[in-house]
């Protein structure tokens, strides 16, 4: 069965630094994704990623936020500098096809002291 | 945009009660998918729907998604501990060029032994 995976599982860091999530997505899946969800609440889109760009993304992805690819098997969400209200899980996800089964990887959960 | 409305937010069972959860969209579903989540894990599919008057099952999970393909309801029969934590319905945004994902608000369900 195939599976995303992310890495770290648990991310701890200082408010104003930098932290890099990172998504290995399904091999030949062609749409990516990032979510998150501030503990007890609900998941919300963040960015979606095809062909090596951005393709959308919410109010809640602003200009601390990127992501990349840099590779072709990474998929990397970068907050450059963090605040308190940046603290959640983030959930990567891929599908092969448009309209097909989405798989999320396991999250990372990020807390901002 | 298109919003997902999950009914009850918090639902108590006695272990061996059937309950149902539901879901309800503000438009046509074109694919609605059920989650479970551990309060502060990842995300565990359930069941994928896609055509009006569909239903699956999966151990002592039904989930159905009416005709309109407006509605999802998940019903658990016989309710174990094992079942309890949050529900969520997912579904694609039809009005978004990539295939974005939204999620329902959830419905925490505790069992009593």
């Amino acid at each position: 069965e195939p599976e995303v995976t992310q890495t770290p599982s648990h991310q701890v860091t200082q408010m104003g630094q930098e932290v890099i999530l990172r998504c290995v997505p399904i091999s030949n899946h062609l749409y990516f994704y990032w979510y998150r969800q501030i503990l007890g609440q609900k998941v919300e889109f963040l960015v979606s990623f095809y062909n090596n760009e951005i393709s959308e993304k919410s109010e809640i992805f602003d200009d601390q936020f990127s992501v990349e690819r840099p590779d072709g098997s990474n998929f990397t969400l970068k907050i450059r500098s963090t605040k308190l209200e940046d603290s959640a899980m983030y959930f990567c996800a891929s599908i092969e096809l448009a309209g097909g089964p989405r798989y999320f990887g396991p999250g990372t959960r990020l807390t901002v002291l | 945009s298109q919003e997902l409305e999950q009914s009850p937010q918090s639902l108590i069972v006695q272990e061996g009660k059937n309950l149902t959860i539901n879901c309800t969209s503000s438009k046509t579903l074109y694919g609605l998918y059920w989650y479970k989540q551990k309060y502060g894990e990842g995300l565990i599919f359930l069941m994928m729907l896609q055509k009006g008057g569909e239903e699956k099952s999966h151990e002592k999970i039904t989930a159905k998604l009416d005709e309109k393909k407006q509605q999802s309801s998940l019903h658990i029969t016989a309710s174990q501990p094992s079942h309890a934590g949050i529900y969520l319905c997912g579904a694609d945004d039809p009005t978004s060029g990539t295939y974005k994902y939204i999620f329902g608000t959830g419905t925490r369900l505790k069992v009593l032994a």
